[in-house]
């Protein structure tokens, strides 16, 4: 089945150690999102890629970064995490072609569950 | 930009009761209105979408939504709860690009 992966399913780091979050897709989309969702919170996107075109939402802190060497893959770096950064990290993926102005369906992996000692 | 709330944080219903969650959705256009649902510690999976055309959308699991522009709302609905369908639900409204905007969320719970 065409799918949305997510390694590892829960990730504990040390503080201020860098850590790195995998999400792959099967569905062959152009467009690949991050969202940190906190406990009992709406997931809030940190950022996307349309294609190679990376687009950073503003209040994103400059501690997270993200690569996305191929169609299938993306990451999520966080350079230094802090205890706030502890949260459930969604990936995303939609197809969109641009061609006309209509919002895509996103389809959500699992998620990775980050811990932060 | 767009906006959603979701006015209810918790709902709890009888298995077998019928289900109604409220959205409302801050948008100048025509919104494009999603419903996901969250079981614990999992991701996002879509219940249904409302891009355009009949205002009752039919969705998975038995849910259906109605988009009533006049009171920007996106309600969910389910005649008959089940068990399985205790989990976290999430209205968000698109804007016709790649912004995609959720509500806080309602967390259902489903009693015997």
């Amino acid at each position: 089945d065409a799918m949305v992966i997510q390694n590892p399913r829960y990730q504990v780091t040390q503080f201020g150690k860098p850590v790195t979050l995998s999400c792959s897709q099967t569905l062959n989309h152009n467009v690949m999102y991050w969202y940190q969702q906190k406990s009992s919170q709406a997931p809030k996107l940190l950022f996307h890629y349309y294609d190679k075109d990376f687009n950073n939402e503003a209040d994103t802190p400059d501690n997270f970064q993200s690569r996305r060497p191929n169609t299938s893959f993306c990451f999520l770096d966080i350079r230094s995490p802090g205890l706030g950064d502890a949260a459930m990290y969604l990936c995303a993926t939609s197809r969109d072609l641009r061609q006309t102005p209509i919002q895509e369906t996103q389809y959500f992996g699992p998620g990775t569950r980050l811990l932060v000692l | 930009a767009q906006s959603v709330t979701q006015p209810d944080i918790h709902i709890t219903v009888s298995e077998g009761a019928s289900l109604e969650l409220r959205c409302n959705y801050s948008y100048g256009a025509t919104p494009y209105l999603f419903w996901y649902v969250q079981s614990p510690g999992q991701g996002l999976q879509l219940l249904l979408k409302y891009f355009s055309g009949d205002t009752l959308v039919q969705g998975i699991k038995g849910f259906e939504a109605e988009f009533k522009r006049s009171q920007s709302s996106f309600n969910l609905r389910k005649p008959s709860v089940h068990w399985s369908d205790a989990a976290e639900y999430f209205c968000a409204v698109g804007a016709g690009n790649n912004d995609m905007r959720f509500g806080a969320g309602t967390r259902l719970t489903v009693k015997p």
